[in-house]
């Protein structure tokens, strides 16, 4: 059964780094997803992603981060200088349409940030 | 906002025996979707069940059933049967209907055990 997988499982980065966390989306799938998980906390909704342009975000999603289809088949979440508090686990999903669709979750990546 | 909300953080079952797994959402909304999501430990979170709003029969999934009452906005997930493989941590989730929002809105988690 084809799944959603993210690279890398783990990451520790410095503070003021940048990260690239990587997700491999279902291959037919049209619509991707970032969400994280502040240890101990709920999942949280970061960004939609839909035709190669954001559709929608959370108050989360500021400046210090960004969202590429830099291919047919990666989608990445960019990090440009990291915080403590940017710690934590990240989803990716995708969905085939966005009609009530169910999304398919990525394993996440755990990031950590000194 | 919609706030779904998960009261037990942990909960376990003898293997073979049925254990209920408890979520509250508070929403305006009079069409949604809601879900139950299962993640074993280091795997990815997989879909155990859903369940349309407009929809008052519940549904159900082999041994995964839920009890769906709209007007309480309860949307609990009963495991009959309980198997060593079912421990996991659950996610209920809440997603608007198309056009108003595609993300979904998570609570905290149950953690499962199941005691052979």
């Amino acid at each position: 059964e084809p799944e959603v997988t993210q690279t890398p499982s783990h990451q520790v980065t410095q503070m003021g780094q940048e990260v690239i966390l990587r997700c491999v989306p279902i291959s037919n799938h049209l619509y991707f997803y970032w969400y994280r998980q502040i240890l101990g906390q709920k999942v949280e909704f970061l960004v939609s992603f839909y035709n190669n342009e954001i559709s929608e975000k959370s108050e989360i999603f500021d400046d210090q981060f960004s969202v590429e289809r830099p291919d047919g088949s990666n989608f990445t979440l960019k990090i440009r200088s990291t915080k403590l508090e940017d710690s934590a686990m990240y989803f990716c999903a995708s969905s085939e349409f966005v009609s009530g669709e169910t999304q398919y979750f990525g394993p996440g990546t755990r990031l950590l940030v000194l | 906002a919609q706030t779904v909300t998960q009261s037990q953080p942990e909960m376990s079952v003898q293997e073979a025996e049925t254990v209920t797994l408890s979520c509250t959402y508070d929403t305006s909304e009079s069409d949604y979707y809601l879900f139950w999501y299962k993640q074993p430990p280091s795997r990815q979170m997989i879909l155990v069940i859903r369940q349309e709003a407009y929809k008052q029969q519940n549904a159900t999934e082999n041994r995964f059933s839920v009890n769906f009452q709209k007007a309480a906005k309860s949307f609990s997930l009963k495991i009959s049967d309980s198997q060593l493989g079912d421990a996991a941590m659950y996610f209920c989730a809440y997603r608007s209907i198309p056009n108003t929002g595609n993300q979904f809105y998570f609570g905290t988690g149950t953690s499962l055990t199941v005691i052979p």
